[in-house]
Order: C-alpha cells, then structure tokens, then sequence
C-alpha cells in the first residue's frame, strides 16, 4: 500500500466498553510500533513488534492494554474497560531500518 | 532512564531562519531523529543524524553533537506551511525504540 493506515479514524465509546483500534502497516516493513497522544503532548510508546520477535510491551500503560499482530502484518490494539483517562490520538507507525518511521493517520479515541 | 529537552514554543516569521534545540540524556545512544506534524495530523520524518555534524535535506537541516548530547533542527526560508510541531527522538540502550520529546509548537508570522 501507499501508506500506513488505521481505522478507525474516529471512536466514541462509553466508559467500561472495549475498543479495538487496527493498522495496517506498509508492506514489508518488519517492524511496527504504537504511540499514544495526549492533546497537546509527545508521543508516548506503547508497543513495539519486530518480526516474528516476542513484542516488546514495556510501554503499555495498565494490563487494559493489549497488542497482536497477525501473519507479520495488520496489527489490533485492544483497550479493554476503557476510562475516561484513555482517549488520545492513538498513533501506528511502521518501518523497515531504525531510523526512519512511517506513521499513519491515527485514531482519536473519546471515552465518554 | 532517557529523557529529552526541548522549547515548548518558537516563533519566526517568513522568510527567516529558526533552530529549535534539543538536548538528551541517555546511554549508548544511537541516533537522533526530527518529525513535523501539523494539526491534526500524523508525524512525517524530517532527518536522522547518528553522527556528529550537519545533515541538509533542501530548506531543512538537522545537526547533532554527540559529546554535547545536543542537536538541533534548522528551518531556513519560513513558509507559512513550516507552522507545525516538530519532535526530536532518540533511539539508545540497544532499543530501536525511539524517546520522543514534547514537541516544539513553530509558529509563523507572515
């Protein structure tokens, strides 16, 4: 593809509900990442995939959080229960070499 | 642990040149790396530099001096469109998991 991209571009949920955010990374990239982004502030890591390495998950916030990347490629960010303390732009990114990270266009989660 | 300085906001206005700072502490650094990201949008990658001196991409460059554990990003010839945040990160500690900064807010006066 063109891009990373992400769906959905826009969630609102109710507080306690599961959300599942997706991204679809570049094709061929190995290695794939998730941020979170607080109005106004940097990006905060949560998860990073590398191959068919174990994911490093040092980053997520509460056991809420989850991660899975399936076949090398799509990836599903899953926040369970979520609260109120969780909405933020939730940022993709993938990359073939460590320098360099393509993002996608986010998805901007409102708990309500 | 890592951590990374830099202005929260700079202003400029057309036409001129801005250098916005950044300084780290880490260990076994790598890299440093710039993104922009206007409103709304997602980062996009500006520059890499994992060796001392400077790097220059058109109107845009980046500088990194290793024993100062210090870079900075060059913006020349404003445009109203260079109105964004721009992000230093820096990948060490044998991670390739990048440690944004907060962000600098540029804004531009025409």
């Amino acid at each position: 593809g063109a891009g990373v991209s992400q769906s959905p571009s826009n969630k609102v949920t109710e507080k306690g509900k599961d959300v599942e955010l997706r991204c679809d990374p570049i094709s061929g990239h190995t290695a794939l990442y998730w941020y979170r982004q607080s109005l106004g502030q940097g990006l905060e890591f949560l998860i990073y995939f590398q191959g068919n390495s174990a994911p490093d998950k040092s980053g997520l916030p509460s056991d809420r959080f989850s991660a899975e990347r399936t076949g090398g490629s799509v990836s599903t960010l899953t926040i369970q229960r979520t609260q109120q303390e969780d909405s933020a732009v939730y940022l993709c990114a993938s990359s073939s070499r460590t320098d360099t990270q393509y993002f996608g266009p986010g998805t901007r989660l409102t708990v309500l | 642990g890592q951590s990374l300085e830099q202005p929260s906001e700079v202003t400029a206005v057309e036409g001129a040149i801005v250098q916005i700072n950044c300084t780290y502490q880490t260990s076994g650094f790598y890299g440093l790396s710039w993104y922009q990201q206007h409103d709304g949008g997602a980062p996009t990658f500006l520059s890499y530099n994992a060796l001392d001196g400077l790097e220059e991409t058109g109107r845009f460059s980046s500088f990194l001096s290793r024993s100062d554990s210090y870079g900075y990003l060059l913006l020349q010839e404003l445009q109203m469109k260079d109105s964004a945040s721009y992000f230093c990160a820096v990948e060490s500690g044998g991670s390739y998991i990048p440690t944004f900064g907060r962000g600098t807010s540029l804004i531009v006066h025409p």
